[in-house]
């Protein structure tokens, strides 16, 4: 089955380490995006890259980072420098075919900073 | 530039009632308009989408939405809600400006359904 994978699940980590989350995707699909998930905020977009090896900044980037060294895979780090790390995060990916796009979702990482 | 209001954070229907989320957005071209549902802890499913074919789009589990241009508005609707509706659901706007695809997404509205 195609879809996007994310791990773990659940990640705890102390103040003060880097962390990186997991996105992969065997849609075969260019574009790869995160984003930061906080009650009664929707979703803010972290990062998204549309072809291998480039990446843009979104709304939010400050003290994340990532790579995209392979189609198929995002990681995502959220360094010591992000002052509030606590969230549930999502990977998605997209293709545009004729003018139409539309985004997949992963099942997100919740990750929890103490 | 590209916005998305969701009214109403939390909306409560009866199970069997009508079930109406509102989203308006704006854009400065035609816009591609999404809904999509989010159970807890999971990724969003997308529920419909509309894509400048037809205004009225009919989605998964019997839900609806009309584009009406006029109002700016993609509301979603459903006319007897179940209890497994229960959930949130976000309106998202892309305007594919330069070949990108950036959605913007409301901030959500839970639906809570009471039996």
């Amino acid at each position: 089955d195609g879809g996007i994978t994310q791990s773990p699940k659940y990640l705890f980590r102390k103040e003060g380490q880097n962390v990186t989350l997991s996105c992969e995707q065997n849609l075969n699909h260019d574009a790869m995006y995160w984003y930061r998930q906080d009650p009664g905020q929707g979703l803010r977009l972290i990062y998204y890259s549309q072809i291998v090896n480039d990446f843009q900044k979104g709304d939010i980037a400050e003290g994340y980072s990532v790579s995209r060294e392979k189609k198929e895979s995002f990681p995502l780090t959220v360094t010591s420098a992000q002052k509030n790390p606590t969230a549930f995060y999502l990977c998605a990916s997209s293709i545009t075919i004729q003018g139409e796009n539309e985004q997949y979702f992963g099942p997100g990482t919740r990750l929890t900073v103490t | 530039a590209q916005s998305v209001t969701q009214l109403g954070s939390h909306v409560s229907v009866s199970e069997g009632a009508l079930v109406l989320l509102r989203c308006n957005y704006s854009s400065s071209v035609p816009p591609y308009l999404f809904w999509y549902v989010q159970y807890p802890n999971q990724g969003l499913q997308l529920l419909l989408k509309y894509t400048s074919a037809a205004t009225l789009v009919k989605g998964i589990n019997g839900f609806e939405a009309e584009f009406k241009k006029s109002e700016t508005s993609f509301h979603l609707t459903k006319p007897s809600a179940h209890m497994s509706d229960a959930a949130e659901y976000f309106c998202a706007v892309s305007e594919g400006i330069g070949g990108s695809y950036i959605p913007t997404f409301g901030r959500g509205t839970s639906l809570i359904v009471h039996p």
